[in-house]
């Protein structure tokens, strides 16, 4: 059964830090791993996609890395903003288990103060 | 493209009363899900359609759950009768060619069922 964890629940910085939020996954037998962001009382907002035969992708202040074989996925942010204050959740499409299905970590919950 | 697109965007309902929710996906996109949000639970697959057609359906809580698809840009979940426990922010995602190109999702309806 594929299980997915983000470490850590919370985080509290000043603006300006760079910021690394980890994801771990249980199987490596996955077809793509995506990182969204969830504003409180808002729908989830894709941030990356990271297919299994990639090690990265980057899009602005975002740098998302993937380690299938350790089961890793990495999310840096650098220069942190008080904007980037919201909920960064990772899913994984499984390849196994025949099913289309995200499974979704439990979250990262960030806030970034002046 | 206006995404997915979700109504009602709040519903709050007597217990015992029949509650439907809508969803249209993306044009073209091909598969629809259906997703639960808890702070208890995180985010859960309820049911989750390829071509119109209903492919697991183990999420569903119950048989006062149910879900339908008539035709590629609209589906459904009802709840019958509605129960206070079914109070949640429930999400619609629609993805193109089985989650290969990643998932989109709508902004939600939060139901409260007191």
């Amino acid at each position: 059964k594929q299980e997915v964890t983000q470490i850590p629940a919370a985080l509290s910085v000043p603006e300006g830090e760079n910021l690394v939020l980890n994801c771990s996954f249980t199987d490596s037998a996955i077809y793509n791993l995506q990182w969204f962001r969830q504003d409180p009382g808002k729908g989830l907002t894709s941030l990356l996609l990271i297919q299994s035969s990639q090690r990265e992708q980057t899009s602005g202040r975002l740098n998302a890395s993937l380690d299938k074989s350790s089961g890793r996925s990495t999310l840096y942010i650098a220069a942190s903003q008080p904007g980037d204050s919201a909920t960064y959740l990772c899913a994984v499409r499984p390849s196994a288990y025949n099913t289309d299905k995200l499974i979704f970590g439990t979250g990262t919950r960030l806030q970034v103060f002046p | 493209d206006a995404g997915v697109i979700q109504s009602p965007r709040h519903e709050v309902t007597e217990m015992g009363q029949e509650v439907t929710l809508r969803c249209k996906p993306i044009s073209g996109h091909n598969s629809l899900f259906w997703y639960r949000q808890t702070m208890m639970r995180g985010l859960e697959l309820l049911i989750y359609f390829n071509n119109n057609v209903p492919i697991d359906d183990s999420g569903m809580p119950e048989d006062r759950f149910s879900a339908k698809m008539p035709n590629a840009s609209f589906s459904t979940l009802k709840i019958q009768p509605s129960e206070p426990r079914d109070s949640a922010v429930y999400f619609c995602a629609s993805s193109l060619d089985r989650g290969n190109y990643g998932y989109t999702f709508g902004s939600g309806t939060r139901l409260t069922v007191v």
